[in-house]
């Protein structure tokens, strides 16, 4: 059964900092893996999608690499804001024995402090 | 171009009561998911619908829980009889295809059961 977890659970940082969050995931055989932003109260943003056969995703000043093999993903986000201060989410889409799943990690929660 | 439009976006009951969300996915998109969000966690897939067929239920609680997406378009969640525990945010998104395709997700409806 996939499991994804998300380190750290809560980042704060001063506005400026480039900063990393990870995504880890148990079984490597995925289809794609997609990061979200979630703001208290509101649905989820789509920031990047990443197919099982791509490295890497650019948008603006987010950076998201996928290592398949090693069931990981870094969401890179340089420069950052205080209105880059969200929940952000990553969730990877496989197949189990019902058919598609997609699984979602807990998040982390960013603060960017002016 | 629309987004995922859900409704309402908050509802009170009492335990035992009826409840039932609606959801309108982006235009042309076949794919069409039920997520629950429980406070503190990331959303979990209750349903998945490929036009008016059902891809993936295994997490419904079928016993109080009911979905339709009767024409391959708008979609309704149903729980009967509503339970405290199912107090969360219940949110929809589409995509159009499938499991290789970019999620994009409604405002959500929380629920509140007391």
């Amino acid at each position: 059964k996939q499991e994804v977890t998300q380190i750290p659970a809560a980042l704060s940082v001063p506005e400026g900092e480039n900063l990393v969050l990870n995504c880890s995931f148990t079984d490597s055989a995925i289809y794609n893996l997609q990061w979200f932003r979630q703001d208290p109260g509101k649905g989820l943003t789509s920031l990047l999608l990443i197919q099982s056969s791509q490295r890497e995703q650019t948008s603006g000043r987010l950076n998201a690499s996928l290592d398949k093999s090693s069931g990981r993903s870094t969401l890179y986000i340089a420069a950052s804001q205080p209105g880059d201060s969200a929940t952000y989410l990553c969730a990877v889409s496989d197949r189990d024995n019902y058919g598609q799943n997609f699984v979602f990690g807990p998040g982390t929660r960013l603060s960017v402090l002016p | 171009e629309a987004g995922v439009a859900q409704s309402p976006r908050y509802k009170i009951i009492e335990k035992r009561q009826s409840v039932a969300f609606w959801c309108n996915p982006i235009s042309g998109h076949a794919t069409l998911y039920w997520y629950q969000q429980i406070l503190g966690q990331g959303p979990k897939l209750l349903i998945q619908f490929q036009n008016n067929g059902v891809v993936d239920d295994s997490q419904l609680p079928k016993d109080r829980f009911s979905a339709e997406r009767l024409k391959g378009v708008d979609s309704t969640l149903k729980i009967q009889p509503a339970k405290l525990e199912d107090s969360a945010v219940y949110l929809c998104a589409s995509s159009l295809a499938g499991a290789l395709d970019e999620q994009f997700f409604g405002p959500g409806t929380r629920l509140t059961v007391l």
